[in-house]
């Protein structure tokens, strides 16, 4: 089956500091690659995607390249902010069969000022 | 356009009694997912619609939770009867089919069963 995994946290930085959160994934087949976040008290909203082998996604600073000989989606961010804290989700989706997204267990990330 | 609107935000309950959650999905969407999150077991699928029929539901815990989709534009999920561990935060999301595959979360319902 599909499975995704993501390095535990809390990951803590200060302000400007460079972020890696590091995503792992096993398919069967050739997935889609995402990464959400979730404000505190908010639901999980879509911050980049990429669909396809070298692809890079990228959002807000954020970004992730989709690296099929490694299985990896790796997130980063070249200077953090307060505003950055958050929990980020690693997630896959097969263009076929159930299509049913396969999520991380989260990694948190705060930044202090 | 609204985004997926789900009611009531919080819910506070005493064991035994019935729960019901309710989700209006984003106008358009075709796929209609339920989570539930807790720290201990971090994001789970509950069940899963596609064109207002259950495709999914390995993910429902037990016989006490139950989830219907009368219509494209409604949804909900009942425990009864509710116990302390059902406590958590239940999302619903919801997508369109064929597309993009980008879910589209609701704000989710705190539910405190006490």
């Amino acid at each position: 089956g599909n499975s995704v995994t993501q390095m535990e946290g809390p990951v803590t930085l200060s302000e400007e500091a460079f972020l890696t959160i590091n995503c792992t994934y096993t398919a069967t087949g050739y997935p889609s690659l995402f990464w959400y976040v979730q404000y505190p008290g908010e639901g999980l909203q879509l911050l980049l995607k990429a669909t396809k082998a070298d692809d890079k996604g990228s959002n807000k600073g954020f970004e992730a390249t989709y690296r099929k000989e490694t299985t990896s989606f790796h997130l980063e961010k070249g200077s953090v902010q307060v505003s950055d804290s958050a929990v980020y989700f690693c997630a896959l989706m097969e263009e076929r069969g159930s299509y049913i997204p396969t999520f991380g267990r989260g990694t948190s990330l705060i930044v202090h000022p | 356009d609204a985004g997926v609107i789900q009611s009531p935000r919080h819910e506070v309950t005493e064991m035994g009694q019935e729960v019901t959650l309710r989700c209006k999905p984003i106008s358009g969407h075709n796929s209609l997912f339920w989570y539930r999150q807790t720290m201990m077991r971090g994001l789970e699928l509950l069940i899963y619609f596609n064109n207002n029929v259950p495709i999914d539901d390995s993910g429902m815990p037990e016989d006490r939770f139950s989830a219907k989709m009368p219509n494209a534009s409604f949804s909900t999920l009942k425990i009864q009867p509710s116990e302390p561990r059902d406590s958590a935060v239940y999302f619903c999301a919801s997508s369109v089919l064929g597309e993009s595959y980008e879910q589209y979360f609701g704000p989710g319902t705190r539910l405190t069963v006490t």
